[in-house]
């Protein structure tokens, strides 16, 4: 079983749909999670990060840690087609967004006009 | 702030020959950087991680005898694919951390990778 699990996709969704990403996780000692956005061809930026469980929001995206059920999710709100995009969910062990990082496989998005 | 580049952005190669990619900190001095492997529709995956003046630290399965890693100076880390083969055909990222001061955040930031063609 690898550590992180996301769904490759794709996903299409319409201009001003919400989007829900989601990534599963098996190991507890991930302290730190994160979300990153990857253009084709280029590498990830990060998104949003999170320490433990809660919610985060930040602007049109809100990311949730459920840390009980080993599950993260990211929303996008009034998704717009510059949201087209790889999304990488990625945690860490160690704390801080310093140390090694474990990426899920990322899910496609396609937001369209 | 905080920009990685990388040099070559692509690149192809003959089987059996050698490739040295170029991950730089711009604006930053970075303690450590990383290297990752990304196949398509694949993760990333973390091949080494490098700190300026020491040897790399390799992840488990990953050769390096094959990948040689250089953290010559605190902007500028080498992935060199020796004796490249066809299945090394992959996005290649490095990441690099900052170090700690006013102004900077604790996170990674990549570069924009390299993407390497074994012919």
């Amino acid at each position: 079983q690898k550590e992180v699990e996301q769904d490759p996709g794709p996903l299409s969704v319409p201009e001003g749909a919400i989007v829900s990403l989601n990534c599963t996780y098996s190991n507890s000692a991930f302290q730190y999670f994160m979300w990153y956005r990857q253009y084709s061809r280029k590498g990830p930026e990060l998104l949003m990060y999170t320490y433990s469980s809660g919610n985060k929001e930040d602007g049109r995206f809100t990311a949730q840690v459920d840390k009980s059920s080993k599950y993260i999710s990211l929303f996008i709100r009034d998704s717009q087609p510059s949201d087209s995009a790889t999304y990488l969910c990625a945690m860490s062990d160690r704390g801080s967004t310093l140390g090694r990082l474990y990426f899920g496989r990322g899910t496609q998005l396609t937001v369209w006009p | 702030g905080a920009v990685v580049s990388q040099h070559p952005s692509w690149v192809i190669c003959k089987s059996g020959t050698s490739v040295k990619i170029e991950c730089r900190s711009l604006d930053f001095q970075a303690t450590t950087m990383f290297w990752y492997r990304q196949f398509p529709k694949q993760s990333l995956m973390l091949m080494a991680t490098s700190n300026e003046g020491s040897k790399a630290t390799y992840e488990q399965g990953v050769e390096k005898d094959k990948f040689l890693i250089n953290h010559a100076s605190l902007t500028l880390s080498t992935l060199t694919v020796t004796s490249a083969h066809p299945e090394d055909s992959s996005f290649y990222i490095c990441s690099a951390t900052a170090r700690r001061a006013a102004g900077w955040t604790d996170e990674q930031y990549f570069g924009p990778g390299t993407r390497l063609t074994v012919t």
